[in-house]
């Protein structure tokens, strides 16, 4: 697509409960990334893929979460057994190379609230 | 580890004032540098870049120039407008293979008519 798709746009949820959310990056673009915007505290960045090559989870909070990229493209992030302070905007973003930030094309995001 | 401090907002102007929002940064080697916007509503846009010292990086009106000596990117723009209220995010690219941009906590800028 022209874009980073991602879906849901807005996600409201028991505690407890598990979520799946969804990312289609732009196509052709190799590497696909994951970000979480809570309030005040910015952009914190929580998995990396590169084509075909295995994830960078360095940045996963607990392993609650965790992300699968189905046939290079497609991307699913699952956090289970969610929490109030997984309360935030789930950001993905796409480039071509995964080279470095230039070529980042940013989704508008999955605004999950744990209830 | 390499991290990006900005100041804290949120930043109130009037329209035609002159913006600065300061971002310094701490990084291993020689990052790429960048701020990033997002408008009410909207995803992150990339704003400007600058990939070495010296570099200035400019786009519709905003500039920011990479400073080594005091590992600074501070963005400026003399004259603000109403549609500029928004967040804005510096951020760093390091030399590692990741890619991965390392954002400062952002600062709301709003522009009052």
């Amino acid at each position: 697509g022209a874009g980073v798709s991602q879906s849901p746009s807005n996600k409201v949820t028991e505690k407890g409960k598990d979520v799946e959310l969804r990312c289609d990056p732009i196509s052709g673009h190799t590497a696909l990334y994951w970000y979480r915007q809570s309030l005040g505290q910015g952009l914190e960045f929580l998995i990396y893929f590169q084509g075909n090559s295995a994830p960078d989870k360095s940045g996963l909070p607990s392993d609650r979460f965790s992300a699968e990229r189905t046939g290079g493209s497609v991307s699913t992030l699952t956090i289970q057994r969610t929490q109030q302070e997984d309360s935030a905007v789930y950001l993905c973003a796409s480039s071509l190379t995964g080279t470095g930030g230039p070529g980042y094309t940013f989704g508008s995001g999955t605004r999950l609230t744990v209830v | 580890g390499d991290s990006v401090t900005q100041m804290e907002g949120p930043v109130t102007l009037s329209e035609e004032a002159f913006l600065t929002i300061n971002c310094t940064y701490t990084a291993t080697g020689y990052p790429s540098l960048f701020w990033y916007v997002q408008y009410p509503g909207e995803g992150l846009q990339l704003l400007l870049k600058a990939t070495k010292a010296d570099d200035k990086g400019s786009n519709k009106g905003f500039e920011a120039t990479y400073r080594k000596e005091t590992t600074s990117f501070h963005l400026e723009k003399g004259s603000v407008q109403v549609s500029d209220s928004a967040v804005y995010f510096c951020a760093l690219t390091g030399g590692g293979s990741q890619g991965n941009l390392i954002f400062g906590k952002g600062t709301k800028l709003s522009v009052k008519p």
